[in-house]
This record gives structure tokens, sequence and C-alpha cells, in this order.
């Protein structure tokens, strides 16, 4: 079956880049998501990628995909306190009843310190 | 445009009562699901739906009951509750299903005591 793992925690200067690390198992899984928690709200998609990608930049934020490795990493750039948050790694895998469902890791709490 | 809507946002239960959580969403997704949130485990699916009037399990389904009778809302039903369900639940709803962005509700604390 499908599994996603994550370091748990992570902390970083203000204005440091973060790097969150991932790693999953499903091979099939078109598309890798990356979503953003913050205290007391549900989970809002950050950014994702296609899995024929190799990187993907949005802005402060660097997706990088090794496929052969099933090895995902989100990059953020210049990072700010607002960027405190728990960051879940997701994949896709097919529902039997149709359809898609994300697979998610356990999350890696960010803890930008000034 | 409210999005997904999740109510109660808290609830304190007894061992042995029932419940029901609320989802409710406006953007005319086909797509519903139900998760819960557990620290150290990401989150787990429970039940999800496809479209109105059809329900499957996901994960972890047992000790749940699902209802999808209107398109727009996705009911999660305890009928006996655990301490083993305490958590933080979440509800998602998507377009098709397929790989388009799930949007998720604010989530329900419960605590089963």
């Amino acid at each position: 079956g499908e599994d996603v793992e994550q370091s748990l925690f992570l902390s970083v200067r203000e204005g440091d880049s973060s790097v969150i690390n991932c790693t999953y198992t499903d091979s099939s899984s078109t598309y890798l998501y990356w979503y953003k928690q913050e205290p007391g709200a549900g989970l809002q998609l950050l950014t994702y990628i296609f899995s024929n990608m190799d990187m993907k930049q949005d802005q402060r934020l660097t997706v990088l995909l090794n496929k052969k490795d099933k090895h995902l990493s989100l990059r953020i750039a210049d990072t700010q306190t607002g960027d405190s948050a728990i960051y879940f790694c997701a994949e896709s895998g097919r529902l039997t009843g149709g359809g898609n469902k994300l697979t998610f890791g356990t999350g890696t709490q960010l803890k930008v310190e000034l | 445009n409210a999005g997904v809507t999740q109510t109660p946002k808290f609830r304190v239960l007894k061992t042995g009562q029932s419940m029901t959580l609320l989802c409710a969403q406006d953007m005319n997704h086909e797509y519903m699901y139900w998760y819960r949130q557990d620290p150290g485990m990401g989150l787990r699916l429970i039940h999800y739906s496809v479209g109105e009037g059809t329900t499957a399990k996901g994960e972890v389904p047992d000790g749940y009951n699902v209802s999808r009778l209107k398109k727009q809302n996705f009911l999660l039903g305890l009928e006996s509750a655990a301490p083993s369900q305490t958590s933080v639940y979440f509800c998602a709803s998507s377009y098709n299903g397929g790989n388009t962005e799930a949007f998720f509700g604010q989530g329900t604390r419960l605590t089963v005591v």
C-alpha cells in the first residue's frame, strides 16, 4: 500500500531557506502535493508537481522530485515567521470506488525563529 | 463563497454517546471525504463519496457511518463513541476526485471521555 514519510520537526532562522523532505512508496502516483496547515485550521494546497517533472518553482517555493528514489522536497526561500506551520506531503492513489485519494505523510512542523 | 464548512467545531462526548458531524460544500463538488488527524499519524481516510447517494470505506472506517443524501452534504456518524475516536476530523471535497485540488474544512475537534 501507499506510505508517505516525513521528518516531524524543522527549525530555521528567519531569512534562511527551509527544506522539507518526503519519501513515498506508490510509484504510480501521478501528482504529488504539498499542503500547509496553520494552527487551528484545515489544510490548504500550497503547490503540487506532476510526476513527469523534476522541478517546479512558484515564487519562494521550489519543489524537487526524484522519481527514481521516490523523494520529494519543498524548499522555501527567505523563510518568514508567517511560514511557521505544519507541512504535509501527499501522494495521489486510486480509490476502489473510483477517483483518487490523497495519502498524507505525518506532517513536518516548521518553526521559524527570529 | 463559504467553501467547505464543518459543524460543530468542538465537541466533548461521553463514551457510548452518539453524534453526527456535518460537512457542507457550496462548490458543486462530486467527491467528498472524511479524514481524521492524530498526532504523528498524518491524515487517515475514514470514508469517502464519489457522488450523491454513494459512500465507500477508506482506511479506518470502523466505528463510523456516513451518508450523502444531498450532493452538498456529507455526514459522519458515530453511533457509540469510544475514547479511541478522540481526534480532529476534517472534511474535504474535490471536483472530480482526479488529480485536482482538495478543499478542506476547518476541522472538528472531538474529545471522547
